[in-house]
């Protein structure tokens, strides 16, 4: 059964710094690209990065550039999204998901239950 | 980054109509382009994948349509359990692959 569990979410203040992981089971890690989607309370889905099989391409949605990294541990099956310069509009929940070996044209089937990420002063 | 506009962004209907909502995309995505059902507290869940294909599990009743800029989502019998956020994703290209920003669905 894939599984996919986040965690490392909480509350941060402005300017902090935070770092989410992804833990799969289930499933060739290192077969699949991998992604982050959050969604602010209340607000719709956001796309906000993901990354290829072997780490070699990472792409991001522009408010997060320069100041979020996504990665992985394929020895682990880990995801992760380090968040640097936090702003109050990153909080939301924050959702590791994977499609299939072409996730551009198979979509995001599986989905974990999301870390809230708060930031607040 | 190629933007995707839902209609309507809210709607009201009963059990067992038809309904259809709407994605567009601000450029030709070709068929990339995804469906997910999202009800409160819960991941969203795939409905359908390149425009038209049905996701495993997902009810028939769920149908997708369209290429290039233009997209449907038909629910062809409203079930009570489909109440819910609807999202369209484009995956076209180099990503972000965007969402809309949803089509919240409503019990008349």
């Amino acid at each position: 059964e894939v599984q996919l569990v986040e965690s490392g979410g909480g509350l941060v203040q402005p300017g902090g710094s935070l770092r989410l992981s992804c833990a799969a089971s289930g499933f060739p890690f290192s077969s699949y690209w991998m992604t982050w989607v959050r969604q602010a309370p209340g607000k719709g889905l956001e796309w906000v990065a993901n990354i290829k099989q072997d780490g070699s391409e990472k792409y991001y949605v522009d408010s997060v550039k320069g100041r979020f990294t996504i990665s992985r541990d394929n020895a682990n099956k880990s995801l992760y999204l380090q968040m640097n310069s936090l702003r109050a509009e990153d909080t939301a929940l924050y959702y590791c998901a994977r499609g299939g070996r072409d996730s551009s044209w198979t979509g995001l089937y599986f989905w974990g239950q999301g870390t809230l990420v708060t930031v607040s002063s | 980054d190629i933007q995707m506009t839902q209609s309507p962004s809210s709607l009201s209907a009963s059990v067992g109509d038809r309904v259809t909502i709407t994605c567009r995309a601000s450029q030709s995505i070709s068929s990339y382009l995804n469906w997910y059902q999202q009800k409160p507290g819960i991941a969203p869940k795939l409905l359908i994948y390149a425009a038209s294909s049905l996701q495993s599990g997902v009810p028939s009743r769920f149908s997708g349509s369209g290429s290039g800029t233009d997209f449907t989502l038909t629910i062809s019998s409203l079930q009570p359990e489909d109440f819910a956020t609807y999202y369209c994703q484009q995956s076209y290209s180099t990503p972000p692959y965007t969402f809309g920003q949803g089509t919240k669905l409503e019990i008349k």
